[in-house]
């Protein structure tokens, strides 16, 4: 059975900082893994994802994850914070085959950015 | 512009009472989903439809119900033996093929009175 877990509820960095938001995986096939970004009362949107190709990705508003099996992680990186990275993030693994899309959500991390 | 519509943003519900979130896509996906979020609890999947007239429960599906009478549209009733319904709820479809990749709509707010 699949999983993910987020390290940390809250984040908080400095602008200008570097950002990094953890996830691990637990999948019993070879996993498709996503990141989408929340702003409040809004809905989710893709930031990026890994679908077996590069194991280093990059997204939208300079974002990237980097897959590393061995770990069974998938860490969101961005060099420099800015005001409106504050929002809350989730990441996901794609269950089953390419004929369902089924999401399992992470508990989601909060990222605080202070000026 | 093609996207997904929820509405009413906001949604009231009295004891007793069934109310029904609506959701509308036209980006031309097969499948779609509901989850109901809430907070440090992430998205968790009530129901999703790969097509029409067919659907199946997620984890959380007691108290909810659906409809896939037509591809664009799946609206999700929310029925009164749902005992706990406050809670934001997100409509999401993906296409097929594209393994996980969902699409959602802005979600709809039910509070109870």
């Amino acid at each position: 059975a699949q999983s993910v877990t987020q390290l940390g509820s809250h984040v908080s960095v400095s602008e200008g900082a570097l950002v990094l938001l953890r996830c691990n995986y637990s999948s019993s096939v070879p996993p498709y893994l996503f990141w989408y970004v929340q702003y409040p009362n809004q809905g989710l949107q893709l930031l990026l994802k890994y679908t077996s190709a590069a194991t280093l990705v990059k997204g939208i508003n300079g974002f990237e994850a980097e897959f590393k099996k061995s770990e069974t992680s998938f860490h969101l990186t961005k060099p420099s914070a800015h005001m409106s990275d504050a929002a809350e993030y989730f990441c996901a693994v794609s269950t089953g085959s390419s004929n369902t899309g089924k999401l399992i959500f992470g508990q989601g991390t909060t990222l605080q950015v202070k000026p | 512009d093609g996207g997904i519509t929820q509405s009413p943003k906001y949604l009231f519900r009295k004891e007793g009472q069934n109310v029904t979130l609506s959701c509308e896509q036209n980006l031309n996906h097969d499948a779609m989903y509901w989850y109901r979020q809430d907070p440090g609890q992430g998205l968790r999947l009530i129901y999703y439809s790969q097509i029409v007239n067919d659907f199946q429960k997620g984890d959380i599906a007691e108290g909810y119900s659906v409809s896939r009478e037509k591809k664009e549209s799946f609206p999700l009733t929310v029925t009164s033996a749902q005992k706990n319904p406050t809670a934001f709820y997100l409509c999401a479809s993906s296409k097929q093929g594209q393994r996980g990749t969902q699409y959602f709509g802005p979600g709809t707010r039910l509070l109870v009175l």
